[in-house]
């Protein structure tokens, strides 16, 4: 385990459905964020938190809503998503915002299929 | 607009030779750039960062290079292994990646 836990690791969900994603830490970093893996692209960054404050949102469709309630816990909330919304999705943290000096730990994602 | 490009998508060599990984950008100046390693089904792992102002950073058996002109990183692992075998990715100072190069090394 990195320190970074997400829930659930595999998500399989109808077009139609509502579903979350949980992203916990306990290492005493600042800032968070949402990532999008999908097969053969780069990581998409999509949602950055900082004191639990969204600082960052690039352009990601309405159907993800993120949430980040206290310093430890980030959710991305998840409707009406489309097929190709199916990919890793990864929780990342860091002391701060820049992780200049420790880098991000990442946890092992929610691999989500949308069908 | 702002580019990350990793050499190529995938490098086999073999065990015991060194494994050079590159990633170039454009329009970009970043304060410093960061390599990752990736396992199957895993996120990334942080490996090292490197500085705009440093030439160089060593870890162990890893090398990484920083050359602003060129704007260009270059990531060594030396002596490898069977187990260095994974994706490896370099990331800019506001955290775009690159697409990764998957590094298969052979016994």
């Amino acid at each position: 385990e990195t320190g970074v836990t997400q829930t659930p690791r595999h998500l399989v969900m109808g077009m139609t459905n509502k579903k979350s994603l949980k992203c916990e830490q306990h290492l005493g970093h600042n800032a968070m964020y949402w990532y999008k893996q999908s097969a053969k692209k780069p990581l998409e960054l999509m949602f950055v938190y900082s004191l639990e404050e969204r600082v960052e949102n690039n352009s990601v469709p309405s159907r993800f809503s993120p949430e980040c309630p206290n310093s430890s816990h980030l959710f991305l909330h998840l409707h009406t998503l489309q097929p190709e919304d199916s990919a890793l999705y990864l929780c990342a943290s860091s002391q701060d915002r820049s992780g200049v000096y420790y880098g991000y730990t990442f946890g092992s994602g929610t691999r989500l299929t949308v069908v | 607009s702002q580019k990350i490009e990793q050499n190529s998508e995938a490098l086999n060599i073999q065990e015991g030779k060194t494994a050079t990984l590159t990633c170039n950008y454009t329009n970009y100046s970043p304060a410093y750039l960061q390599w990752y390693r990736q396992d199957p089904g895993r996120g990334p792992v942080f490996l090292l960062l490197i500085r705009e102002n440093e030439k160089e950073k060593r870890k162990e058996r890893l090398k990484v290079t920083f050359d602003t002109t060129l704007k260009q990183s270059l990531f060594h692992i030396t002596a490898s292994q069977p187990a260095d075998s994974a994706t490896y990715l370099c990331a800019l100072g506001d955290m775009r990646f690159g697409a990764g190069t998957r590094l298969t090394v052979k016994p």
